[in-house]
């Protein structure tokens, strides 16, 4: 149980253009979304808390308009990253919490922009 | 003092030893203290958690040990394996029954388990 699916797996994609990644709980329903980022050998940097219906909350630094966050249903949470530049390359990672403080991870998306 | 530090960097084991990981935090609010798994290219798997309420809990081959007064926590695996071989993240969150709990994570260690 508690199987977090993100999709896609990685891209590759032209620096301006937009890219949409999809973060899944298959089996349990969240009410709580979490996005985060990773850059090579570093830990987890949490960029923005997504609720079901709701506006997301940004850490810190990240930019909403450049990271647009929608959690349109109790599993589905998605992340497009606007006008990207290759600045923007990174492992993003989604999790997602059944609703006990419990996250899980989904399995990545690693993003390149050329 | 939302920081949660975590040592060592790096570890290498021999298979069959005992792995320790240690972390340490500042905030007294935290209430939940979880450990991840993060195999190169994958996202991390929760591993064990544990609560401020007890000081051990095991699982399988994994405990953590947790020192409330100290505010330190540690991770242990006995019997490593080359298989246990990852980056280790311990973390810590506030509020943490709920969704809202954010976690803080530690900087990570990159565990070797030589055969």
């Amino acid at each position: 149980g508690a199987v977090v699916s993100q999709h896609p797996s990685w891209v590759i994609c032209k620096s301006g253009t937009s890219v949409k990644i999809e973060c899944r709980s298959l089996d349990f329903q969240a009410t709580t979304m979490f996005w985060y980022r990773q850059f090579p050998k570093q830990s987890l940097m949490l960029m923005a808390t997504s609720n079901e219906g709701s506006k997301a909350t940004y850490e810190q630094g990240v930019e909403k308009d450049k990271f647009l966050i929608n959690h349109a249903s109790l599993t589905l949470s998605t992340l497009t990253v606007t006008s990207a530049h290759p600045e923007d390359s990174s492992f993003y990672i989604c999790s997602a919490s059944p609703g006990d403080g419990t996250q899980y991870f989904g399995p990545g998306t690693r993003l390149l922009v050329l | 003092q939302q920081q949660v530090k975590q040592s060592p960097q790096s570890l290498i084991v021999q298979k069959g030893g005992i792995s320790i990981i240690n972390c340490a935090y500042e905030n007294t609010a935290f209430d939940y203290f979880p450990w991840y798994q993060q195999f190169p290219g994958k996202g991390p798997a929760l591993l064990i958690a544990i609560r401020p309420d007890v000081s051990e809990k095991k699982e399988g081959r994994f405990t953590i040990s947790f020192n409330k007064s100290a505010k330190q926590f540690s991770l242990h695996i006995m019997d490593s394996q080359p298989g246990d071989s990852a980056t280790y993240f311990c973390a810590a969150s506030t509020d943490g029954s709920s969704n809202t709990g954010k976690l803080i994570f530690g900087q990570g260690t990159t565990l070797q388990v030589k055969p």
